[in-house]
């Protein structure tokens, strides 16, 4: 079973700021998918990565898998209070990280 | 399609009580997944499901049990409820048709209180 690594833990920033957060494992990722949770919801399944080296973008986020496929990022650009909620990644392994959890101030 | 439904929203339960936690899917996915989440973590998966008939433990199975009788409905049962049973409890499902696929949809949570 792989561990999944998520960093930060916890982040806290302005409204228009930009930010990135990380998925790290010490084994090789087959795909990686990211989920945002909103406060009160279920996760939501925003995108899934298989290359290495892969980049994928969704409106302001913007996903990128490491070349050796241990590594996963989600950077999102001028983040706005609807950013506010728990990413989370998985690596088909049917657990999950322990997430970032990110709040965007007004 | 309504995804994946969740019933109840809400429930609270004394200690020694018992219950099931309803969920069923309509996108004809063949896996299916119970988690919890405490207040401020993050996912902890109870049981799953490979398809009708077939369950397994997660990591956290104790004091639960399921049963999948059909591809579209995935029960959760807690037996004799504890108040380390409280949490929010998650039913997702997903179509595994590749190595390399485990794309969940979730339903919108089952808030459990034990007292």
């Amino acid at each position: 079973t792989q561990l999944l690594e998520q960093s930060p833990q916890f982040l806290s920033i302005q409204e228009g700021e930009n930010l990135t957060v990380y998925c790290n494992s010490s084994s090789v990722f087959s795909s990686l998918q990211w989920y945002r949770q909103e406060p009160g919801e279920g996760p939501v399944l925003l995108v899934t990565v298989v290359t290495g080296g892969e980049v994928k973008k969704l409106k302001r986020l913007t996903f990128q898998f490491g070349d050796a496929r241990k590594d996963s990022s989600l950077h999102i650009t001028a983040a706005q209070p609807g950013d506010t909620g728990l990413y989370l990644c998985n690596n088909n392994d049917m657990r999950f990280g322990a997430g970032t959890r990110l709040t965007v101030k007004p | 399609n309504a995804g994946v439904t969740q019933t109840p929203k809400f429930r609270i339960l004394k200690i020694g009580q018992s219950m099931t936690l309803q969920c069923t899917q309509d996108m004809n996915h063949n896996y299916m997944y119970w988690y919890r989440q405490d207040p401020g973590m993050g996912l902890k998966l109870i049981y799953y499901s490979v398809g009708a008939g077939i369950t397994d433990k997660g990591e956290v199975p104790n004091g639960y049990n399921v049963s999948r009788s059909t591809t579209e409905d995935f029960p959760l049962r807690l037996e004799l409820a504890a108040p380390s049973q409280t949490s929010v409890y998650f039913c997702a499902s997903s179509y595994y048709d590749r190595a390399d696929s485990y794309e969940q949809y979730f339903g919108p949570g089952t808030r459990l209180t034990v007292t």
